[in-house]
């Protein structure tokens, strides 16, 4: 999982306050890929990205939840005035083209906890 | 939305017995996917099924898409420790310019009792 960069690794925050994710995909990755994981649970979908693009976001709540991949830097996923039900591990993945036969690649995700 | 059933939930085995695990899914994938997580990681591919009918291996791991391709089988001989872990299979449609994100499955378990 060294390839695909997630930072940081653990994030608390209270109830109301921003919260912000990074992810760097592997080098000459250019598609990103954000997932939510529950307790017990598999991996949600949430949004794809290109670069400066939102390509699929069919997962992402409709509020408060914001994503981004801009030309210079990480992908960031945004959430805005969190709640206790946001707490949860999110992944980003990473693949070099959305075609068959390039899998995507997880990092080690981000473990969100609200007080 | 698509939905995938993984089975057995968990999995208690003896060191050095065979595995098997299996996923379905309520509409056809042309790819499928078989995921290794450890605690406080996130998931490592372990094989990738393109086609139909496929049976790929990858060591000790061997894994089919199924010929409805609405399910796949993951099978790992000869269980060490290491082995123990969360498996999840995961599935998506690749289509011209399309850009599914993966459907995961809930799931297996795998408990290697020494």
């Amino acid at each position: 999982n060294a390839g695909v960069m997630q930072n940081p690794r653990h994030l608390v925050r209270r109830r109301g306050q921003e919260a912000r994710l990074r992810c760097s995909p592997m080098k000459g990755h250019s598609h990103v890929y954000w997932y939510r994981q529950l307790p017990e649970e598999g991996l949600k979908f949430m949004v794809y990205l290109q670069k400066e693009n939102i390509i699929d976001e069919s997962g992402m709540p409709k509020e408060r939840f914001s994503a981004e991949f801009p030309k210079e830097g990480p992908s960031i996923l945004r959430i805005q005035q969190v709640v206790r039900g946001d707490s949860a591990a999110y992944f980003c993945a990473s693949s070099p083209r959305q075609v068959m036969g390039q899998p995507q690649h997880f990092g080690d995700g981000t473990r969100l906890s609200i007080l | 939305g698509q939905q995938l059933n993984q089975s057995p939930q968990s999995m208690f085995i003896q060191e050095g017995e065979d595995v098997s695990m299996n996923c379905t899914s309520s509409s056809i994938f042309n790819t499928w996917l078989w995921y290794k997580q450890d605690p406080g990681e996130g998931p490592v591919l372990l094989i990738a099924l393109y086609k139909a009918g496929e049976l790929t291996s990858n060591g000790r791991l061997t894994a089919q898409f199924g010929i409805t391709r609405k399910d796949s089988f993951l099978n790992i001989s000869a269980s060490i420790p290491s082995d123990v872990g969360i498996y999840f299979c995961a599935g998506t449609m690749y289509s011209g310019g399309g850009a599914d994100g993966l459907t995961f499955g809930k799931g297996t378990h795998l408990i290697i009792q020494p």
